[in-house]
């Protein structure tokens, strides 16, 4: 079975540039996640998706974030315009149904530099 | 704001010893999961708890769910360089979202050879 892909695996852009990371689930997952990992913390969720509806989007910066899942399968997530503060592991993860007790499969993640 | 507390937040050991990390928070929890993550990597689940008292062992790791769901551990015997790595609880709390999962800082664990 193929795991969470995500890329691209690395980006560096200058602050104030826009950049875009994508996901593909895995085959059959209906709840898709973004998560945001900065050095020496735990992932924070950014959004969550059930299908290609949003469920969760509480502590997505709407400013300056965006998301959506296309069909209900792949996601982007993109920054416009990228600050220094948003560097960090961007992880996108999926699960069968969403619940919280369900087990959450990660792909390997994307690090932004913004410098 | 509830919030998920792990200690330690570091931990060296030299391989062969043992050590018990820990997960709490002042609420309680509907669910329980403890994650591995290795560098360059995302995390990997373990193990999930979800009734009070529930202790489950996985080869050298042993979790145990308090009493209450108000607390986790996890104890490995005998670490192993493998053992290596980042690793995160994430609670659900009772009473609250039954889809929405919050992940503590971590504890980063180095067994050295």
């Amino acid at each position: 079975e193929a795991g969470v892909a995500q890329s691209p695996r690395y980006k560096i852009i200058e602050k104030r540039q826009s950049v875009a990371f994508w996901c593909n689930p895995i085959s059959g997952h209906a709840t898709l996640y973004w998560y945001q990992q900065i050095l020496g913390q735990g992932p924070k969720l950014l959004i969550q998706f059930q299908n290609n509806g949003v469920v969760d989007d509480s502590q997505l910066p709407k400013d300056r974030f965006s998301a959506e899942r296309l069909k209900g399968v792949d996601s982007t997530l993109k920054i416009q315009p990228a600050k220094l503060e948003d560097s960090a592991v961007y992880l996108c993860a999926s699960s069968l149904e969403g619940w919280a007790s369900d087990e959450q499969y990660f792909g390997p993640g994307t690090r932004l530099t913004v410098t | 704001t509830q919030l998920l507390e792990q200690s330690p937040q570091f931990l060296s050991i030299q391989e062969g010893e043992n050590l018990t990390v820990y997960c709490n928070s002042s609420s309680v929890f509907s669910s329980l999961q403890w994650y591995r993550q290795e560098p360059g990597e995302g995390p990997v689940l373990l193990v999930t708890v979800v009734t009070g008292g529930e202790v489950k062992k996985l080869k050298r790791l042993t979790f145990q769910f308090g009493d209450a769901r108000k607390d986790s551990s996890l104890h490995i015997t005998a670490a192993q360089p493998g053992d290596t790595g980042l690793y995160l609880c994430a609670g659900a709390w009772s009473g609250g979202s039954n889809y929405k999962l919050t992940f503590g800082k971590g504890t980063l664990l180095t067994v050295n050879p």
